[in-house]
């Protein structure tokens, strides 16, 4: 069965703090994962997804097939990054996706 | 990147009646997807639009209740038939294109009172 699981509904850190949104999946196939933000009174917005291995706002992600996980992690939030963010997993050529059911990171000044 | 419009943006509706939900394109795109965002909860896909040919729905989301129509490459609409309070949720379409990301709407907030 295909699925995205965020274990955790918040994350509460300090500014500063290192922050782990956790990340696990589930695909029969070569997964291909996203990272998808959405700030207050904003629209659903792509962060980053594996196959770039790129950084955005301070952001990376790493694919491991051994623990089937892809987890974001950011060395020292800052306030900006209260939000939602939710892992999706590709599940069809047209991105066609499949979500985690979000982990809501507060950072506290 | 392409920039989706979503119409309306919230409404609040009366249980029993129809809510039409439109989705315009600046650009043409394969694909167009629905999704349902209940509050409180994650995105759940319920269906895709193909131009010219009917919906693909996903298990748990039937045409009756969610008709779509696909009638050009630029734009869908999703209508909530019948609706009822547990149709409360955020509705957003979604673009679908090969190798590139996925774009949202801004979602529609529909109540049902």
């Amino acid at each position: 069965a295909q699925r995205v699981t965020q274990p955790e509904k918040l994350l509460s850190v300090f500014k500063g703090a290192p922050v782990e949104l956790k990340c696990n999946y589930s695909y029969s196939g070569s997964p291909e994962l996203f990272w998808y933000v959405q700030y207050s009174r904003q629209r659903l917005q792509l962060l980053l997804r594996h196959i770039s291995r790129e950084s955005i706002k301070g952001f990376t992600a790493d694919l491991n097939k051994g623990e089937t996980s892809f987890h974001l992690k950011k060395p020292f939030a800052q306030e900006e990054d209260s939000a939602m963010y939710y892992c999706a997993l590709k599940a069809g050529g047209y991105n066609k996706l499949i979500f985690g059911a979000g982990t809501r990171l507060a950072v506290h000044p | 990147s392409a920039v989706i419009s979503q119409k309306p943006s919230r409404d609040i509706c009366q249980r029993g009646t129809s809510l039409t939900i439109q989705c315009q394109v600046d650009s043409q795109v394969t694909m167009m997807f629905w999704y349902r965002q209940q509050p409180g909860q994650s995105l759940t896909l319920i269906a895709t639009a193909n131009q010219g040919s009917e919906a693909t729905y996903e298990s748990g989301f039937v045409i009756d209740k969610f008709p779509i129509s696909r009638p050009n490459l630029t734009f869908s609409t999703l209508t909530v038939s019948n609706m009822s309070p547990e149709d409360s949720s955020i509705y957003l379409c979604s673009l679908g294109q090969m190798n590139t990301e996925a774009f949202f709407g801004q979602g529609t907030r529909l109540t049902v009172v």
